[in-house]
């Protein structure tokens, strides 16, 4: 099994909807997560991360934890064309906090 | 600026051939990464290390050795013992290991097979 899971889509939204990207987990244990975003032929650049359960908010982005269901989402609002990209859901663990990452999500917002 | 620079950015090796990609980094970070990507995929653990003179496997370790002798430098070499070398390799670092300390991560190398 997976330690962190996510749709793989791809993911279409029009361009101003909110887009839905999630995340499971299998570790109890994680204790924070992090979202990474990923353009077409670049590397990761870190976007959100969150450890608390609920939600965290940084402009048009909100992460959901809910540690029960060992789920972590990220919500985007008013999705624009550049935010087409693949987001990474990436668990730290181990002694050196390695990080666990999904295969991601491909969000293409259509304008 | 401070930041992770890779080098060289695209690298072909030949059949038999041991190649080192570098990543260097002025952020006086004490934890770097090494990650591979494959297309379509999400990032896999190669080797890590969180001091000088020390580092640890990931989860795909084998075709690959590293070196940390340099708090800002760790290099990693692709044995021919790698059979399938072609991938996207990224270095992240970080500057410790609390929970909310997160990894950035260098610009990438490409490598083929030639």
């Amino acid at each position: 099994q997976k330690e962190v899971e996510q749709n793989s889509g791809p993911l279409s939204v029009p361009e101003g909807a909110i887009a839905s990207l999630n995340c499971t987990y299998s570790d109890r244990g994680s204790q924070s997560f992090f979202w990474y975003r990923q353009y077409s032929g670049k590397s990761p650049e870190l976007i959100m991360f969150i450890y608390s359960n609920g939600d965290k908010e940084d402009g048009r982005f909100t992460a959901q934890l809910n540690k029960a269901s060992q789920y972590v989402s990220l919500l985007i609002r008013d999705s624009q064309p550049s935010d087409s990209a693949t987001y990474l859901c990436a668990v730290p663990s181990g002694s050196a906090r390695q990080l666990t990452f999904g295969s991601g999500t491909q969000l293409t917002v259509l304008p | 600026d401070g930041g992770i620079t890779q080098s060289p950015k695209y690298l072909f090796r030949k059949e038999g051939q041991n190649v080192t990609l570098s990543c260097e980094q002025n952020l006086n970070h004490d934890a770097m990464y090494w990650y591979r990507q494959d297309p379509g995929q999400g990032l896999r653990l190669i080797y890590y290390s969180q001091i000088v003179n020390d580092f640890q496997k990931g989860d795909i370790a084998e075709g690959y050795s590293v070196s940390r002798e340099k708090k800002e430098s760790f290099p990693l070499t692709v044995t021919s013992a790698q059979k399938n070398p072609t991938a996207f390799y990224l270095c992240a670092s970080s500057s410790g290991t609390g929970r909310n300390q997160p990894q950035h991560f260098g610009d990438g190398t490409r490598l083929s097979i030639l």
